[in-house]
């Protein structure tokens, strides 16, 4: 039973257009979430986060996206650049833990230039 | 300020040997996971620990894995009798009390 789930992929957009990346859990007992974004042969890199409290948190080119009734997150790459082509994990967990998250099997970006 | 650094990066191990990956947390970290990547999969949660303590286990294999974070020294991951679907990524990640992870580049565990 997969709680953290992440749909597609693989995802490819062109340089300067929107990257839109999915996440759906089912654990209601989630209340935290994370981003992390990983290059080949190398560990995961903490992209963005946000709480349970809040339906979006915005850093430069990257915001993430809650939708608590529903049970789904995003996260929006604005504009696009060919380094942000990676794989792209989403990761959830209950705030009395700081590293036992829940990570969903990634979505590879491709961003053509 | 070094990061989480695990060593060796890759591991080669002939079926039925022992494995050792070690993990030294950053500076100041207390808490330490680990956490498996098969391949085309998502990290998998395996074990939580505290200087000399393990808080949570419940993502280990029940027989031939173990780990330890001495009071002194790296957190070690030891699988015993290595079979072939042992094989992954595996990746330590250390924090403070309430803050996000880090984690470490990961050892590349080979069983042939």
């Amino acid at each position: 039973d997969q709680q953290v789930k992440q749909n597609s992929p693989s995802l490819s957009v062109q340089e300067g257009r929107i990257s839109i990346l999915n996440c759906d859990y089912t654990n209601s007992m989630f209340d935290y979430f994370l981003w992390y974004k990983k290059y080949p042969a190398e560990g995961p890199t903490f992209l963005i986060s946000i709480s349970s409290i809040k339906d979006k948190n915005e850093d430069g080119r990257f915001t993430v996206f809650l939708n608590k009734s529903a049970k789904h997150l995003s996260l929006h790459i604005v504009p696009s650049q060919p380094g942000d082509s990676a794989v792209y994990f989403c990761a959830a967990r209950d705030n009395t833990n700081a590293g036992k998250s829940t990570f969903g099997d990634g979505t590879t970006l491709t961003v053509k230039p | 300020n070094a990061g989480v650094m695990q060593n060796p990066r890759h591991l080669v191990r002939r079926r039925g040997q022992e494995a050792r990956l070690r993990c030294s947390p950053m500076k100041g970290h207390s808490h330490v996971y680990w956490y498996r990547q098969l391949p085309e999969e998502g990290l998998k949660f395996m074990v939580y620990l505290q200087k000399e303590n393990i808080i949570d286990e419940s993502g280990m294999p029940k027989e031939r894995f173990s780990a330890e974070f001495p009071k002194e020294g790296p957190s070690i991951l030891r699988i015993q009798q290595v079979v072939r679907g042992d094989s992954a990524a595996y990746f330590c990640a250390s924090s403070e009390t309430a803050t996000e992870a880090f984690f470490g580049q990961g050892t590349r565990l080979t069983v042939v």
